[in-house]
């Protein structure tokens, strides 16, 4: 099966940048996702980006895809408290693939 | 439009009981996916669903089966419960198509098994 490999914790500032990142192994996907995962809730696509883009920026959010390398993160600019929350990547690699999501805490 | 609707979202059963967990997709989409999402394996695929037939299975045994209706909600079962099938259980949809096939996810169902 597809490996979907993130790192489970990362800590912040508010009003810091945040950068979550996920490797994977199968270069099939289409478009890769980054979703969002609040306590006690479902989860919410964030962003994603087609294959063939290496960047794609939309508001605080800015997602980079290196190919080659089979790296994708995601950059949450100007980091704020209602960011914290699990992140999980994801591609449709025939199907849909997550990785183990990354819990982002926000200190304030 | 509405979004993905689960229910319950609360369950609690016993070991050996069986349960059978409801979800209802986004209007006109034909797809349902189910996960399973627990602290120690993440999230992970059960199966998906398109146009009533089993389209993609994951690595759970026979005791979870689905199965989805003409007009594309879906059901997932458990038979003879586990401790460990404590979870949360996820379903999304999405319209099956090709191209960019954005899944939509629904609050989730919370199964306790005691």
């Amino acid at each position: 099966g597809e490996d979907v490999e993130q790192s489970l914790f990362l800590s912040v500032r508010e009003g810091d940048s945040s950068v979550i990142n996920c490797t994977y192994t199968d270069s099939s996907s289409t478009y890769l996702y980054w979703y969002k995962q609040e306590p006690g809730a479902g989860l919410q696509l964030l962003t994603y980006i087609f294959s063939n883009m290496d960047m794609k920026q939309d508001q605080r959010l800015t997602v980079l895809l290196n190919k080659k390398d089979k790296h994708l993160s995601l950059r949450i600019a100007d980091t704020q408290t209602g960011d914290s929350a699990i992140y999980f990547c994801a591609g449709d690699f025939n199907k849909f693939y997550f990785g183990s999501g990354t819990k982002l805490n926000v200190k304030p | 439009k509405a979004g993905v609707t689960q229910t319950p979202r609360y369950l609690i059963k016993t070991r050996g009981q069986q349960v059978t967990l409801s979800c209802s997709p986004i209007s006109g989409h034909r797809s349902v996916s189910w996960y399973q999402q627990t602290p120690g394996q993440g999230l992970q695929f059960l199966f998906e669903y398109f146009s009533e037939t089993q389209r993609n299975k994951g690595n759970f045994p026979g005791r979870f089966s689905g199965r989805q209706f003409s007009n594309s909600r879906s059901e997932m079962n458990v038979s003879t419960l586990e401790l460990g099938d404590s979870a949360l259980y996820l379903c999304a949809s999405s319209s099956g198509g090709q191209g960019k096939d954005e899944q939509f996810f629904g609050p989730g169902t919370r199964l306790t098994v005691l």
